[in-house]
């Protein structure tokens, strides 16, 4: 079955980066989009960037261009999603999701960054 | 890009019908039908609920409709159950080639 599988929490002090991987299983990896989505506690869901896995294509959301970076490796059937200069605001749950034939049809289990302030 | 507006609650009795709206602008709701709503419960990960503005999945519940009007989509759940209780967000696709959700709905069933 369709699978994304997410790296483990994270915990960064202000100024450093964090990469998050999503592993995706189940589908030919090259077919569709892969997004990155976060939550801060308690807050709204907040589109980050895609990419296409197939000729690399990617883009971001205005607020955290220049800060993230979203990448695949394609025999590795993995996404990946770093966030640069962190700060306490980007504490949250990251989580990459598939955008098959029906939008956003399957999702990671979310991976914890904390980044104490 | 400004998060689409959404209600921030809504709540309904058992057996009612509840709807919950998500304006944009003509940049993204109304220039698209890649319009999705999601159901998140506490400490889970988002579920596929509504695509492409009214399409269901495979195995959400009929009682899940969504339609659109303008710049504005929107979500109705019929017949509310205790389950259905829960956040509730729409995504939709922009003119800059990128996506936004709302700003969410907390569901509460009396």
């Amino acid at each position: 079955q369709v699978q994304l599988v997410q790296s483990g929490a994270e915990v960064k002090t202000p100024g450093a980066s964090v990469k998050v991987s999503c592993k995706a299983s189940g589908y030919t990896f090259t077919t569709y989009p892969l997004h990155w989505v976060r939550q801060a506690p308690g807050q709204r869901l907040e589109w980050m960037g895609w990419i296409k896995p197939d000729n690399g294509d990617r883009k971001y959301s205005q607020k955290l261009q220049g800060r993230v970076t979203i990448t695949r490796d394609t025999s590795a059937t993995t996404a990946y999603m770093e966030l640069s200069n962190l700060r306490s605001e980007d504490t949250a749950v990251y989580y990459c999701a598939r955008q098959g034939p029906r939008a956003f049809d399957t999702w990671g289990p979310g991976t914890t960054v904390i980044v104490p302030s | 890009q400004s998060a689409l507006t959404q209600p921030a609650s809504v709540s309904g009795s058992p057996g009612q019908s509840i709807t919950i709206p998500c304006t944009g602008t003509s940049s993204d709701v109304g220039a698209y039908n890649y319009v999705s709503w999601y159901q998140q419960h506490p400490g889970k990960v988002p579920k596929l609920m509504i695509y492409d503005v009214s399409d269901r999945p495979s195995g959400v519940s009929n009682r899940f409709s969504g339609s659109k009007s303008g710049n504005t989509a929107s979500l109705t759940i019929s017949g509310l159950q205790a389950e259905d209780e829960a956040d509730y967000f729409c995504l939709s696709y922009t003119s800059t080639s990128t996506w936004v959700f709302g700003g969410g709905t907390e569901l509460t069933v009396l």
